[in-house]
């Protein structure tokens, strides 16, 4: 059974601080990792992609691979009230098609 | 900038009756995938779609479901017979390659 990891929550940050959401997979084959944001009763909004090992950096958002550590992570920076929501994490499964998400984790940005 | 949508918003149904669940998929885009989250739950994969066949389908996309693309723009799923645990948010999206982007979604309600 394939299966994505993350820490429910909620992780509080003050407005300002780095946030850090992380995410671990089980299936060792996996090859593309992504990042959505899921405000309440809305739909995912995708985030970042990243297929390699390493860093990826998009505005204020950088995500982390580390696929011997079968692990990815997600740090927010100057993070915003507008940044609190449910941020999910999906890997690709063996096929290339179906995304596999984990439960998300809640974010709460306080002001 | 080009989106996923999906319609009816919400649906309403009684049990043992069928459903149809409609998409317009970005329009350059060849993949096309369902995804049911119940309320409080974790996005879960149910069918890809490429090149007018499945690619890919979940254990819960058994015989009561089936997708079909009826003309060049729309992508639907169809639920024969609807059972209580039908009732959940479905989302359709779509990739041109590994980033999937989704719809907001349809709210199904099933009494």
């Amino acid at each position: 059974q394939k299966e994505v990891e993350q820490n429910s929550g909620p992780l509080s940050v003050p407005e300002g601080a780095i946030a850090s959401l992380n995410c671990t997979y089980s299936d060792r084959v996996s090859q593309s990792f992504f990042w959505y944001r899921q405000y309440s009763g809305k739909s995912p909004e995708l985030i970042m992609s990243i297929y390699s090992n390493g860093d990826k950096e998009d505005g204020r958002f950088t995500a982390q691979l580390n696929k011997a550590s079968q692990y990815v992570s997600l740090l927010i920076r100057d993070s915003q009230p507008s940044d609190s929501a449910t941020y999910l994490c999906a890997v690709n499964d063996q096929a290339g098609t179906a995304l596999i998400f984990g439960k998300g984790t809640t974010l709460s940005v306080s002001s | 900038e080009p989106e996923v949508t999906q319609t009816p918003s919400h649906q309403v149904t009684q049990m043992g009756q069928e459903v149809i669940l409609r998409c317009v998929p970005i329009s350059n885009h060849l993949y096309f995938y369902w995804y049911r989250q119940i309320l409080g739950q974790k996005v879960e994969f149910l069918v890809s779609f490429y090149n007018n066949e499945i690619s890919e389908k979940s254990e819960i996309f058994d015989d009561q479901f089936s997708v079909e693309r009826p003309d060049g723009s729309n992508f639907t799923l169809k639920i024969r017979s609807t059972k209580l645990e039908d009732s959940a948010m479905y989302f359709c999206a779509s990739s041109e390659q590994g980033e999937q982007y989704f719809g907001p979604g349809t709210r199904l309600t099933v009494t």
